[in-house]
């Protein structure tokens, strides 16, 4: 069965701190996607990346930054000199290679204080 | 272009009672997925739809939910006797050529 572990339940920072959120995954299937969705207060998930399991380089968006490593199974993002409007649910999710069923993790939320 | 729309936005309804909760994917998009996200927690899969036909309806908790799609767009999900448990945010989705699911603003449904 496939599983996401988002181990930090809530994380503070002041802004322009760089963050980082873990997520760990679980899965019998050598081939799958990993995603992170952003979730503000207004309570909408936006999608934020998509990265198969054959692609372990890293990825960088703006501030955003992700670091895939298939030896520990680990999907982490990194938001550099973070804001306020950063502020939201984070979400890590799985699934099979079809993309069809997501798995998600429970969420971690970051609070950006200014 | 119009993203995922979800209707009602807040349902309030009493134990037992039945309800509808229905999905507008974007236009063109295949693929049509329900979650259900209660609180604190993340989404949870309940169904999926290629076309009109139900895919994967594995994540369904029981017999009393019940979705359909008839013409390949729209869905409506379907609660019968509803319960308190069924409390929660359901969340709408929908995939086109890519792999990525886009999802709407949800349904808050609350059971009294």
């Amino acid at each position: 069965a496939q599983k996401v572990t988002q181990a930090q339940t809530e994380i503070s920072v002041v802004e322009k701190e760089d963050v980082t959120l873990d997520c760990v995954y679980e899965t019998r299937d050598t081939t799958y996607y990993l995603f992170w969705y952003k979730q503000p207060p207004s309570g909408e998930l936006v999608f934020l990346i998509r990265r198969n399991s054959f692609d372990e380089q890293n990825e960088i968006s703006g501030r955003y930054s992700w670091n895939f490593q298939k030896s520990t199974s680990s999907f982490n993002f990194t938001i550099t000199a973070s804001q306020v409007v950063d502020s939201a649910v984070y979400f890590c999710a799985l699934s099979e290679f079809d993309g069809n069923k997501l798995v998600f993790g429970a969420g971690t939320i970051l609070r950006v204080k200014s | 272009g119009a993203g995922v729309s979800q209707t009602p936005s807040n349902k309030v309804t009493e134990k037992g009672k039945y309800v509808e909760l229905r999905c507008d994917p974007i236009s063109g998009h295949t693929a049509l997925y329900w979650y259900r996200q209660s609180l604190g927690q993340g989404p949870e899969f309940l169904i999926y739809f290629q076309g009109t036909g139900a895919a994967d309806d594995s994540g369904l908790p029981n017999d009393r939910f019940f979705a359909v799609r008839p013409e390949g767009s729209v869905s409506t999900l379907k609660i019968q006797r509803t319960e308190r448990g069924d409390s929660a945010v359901y969340l709408c989705a929908s995939r086109g050529g890519g792999n990525e699911q886009f999802f709407g603003p949800g349904t808050r449904l609350t059971v009294l």
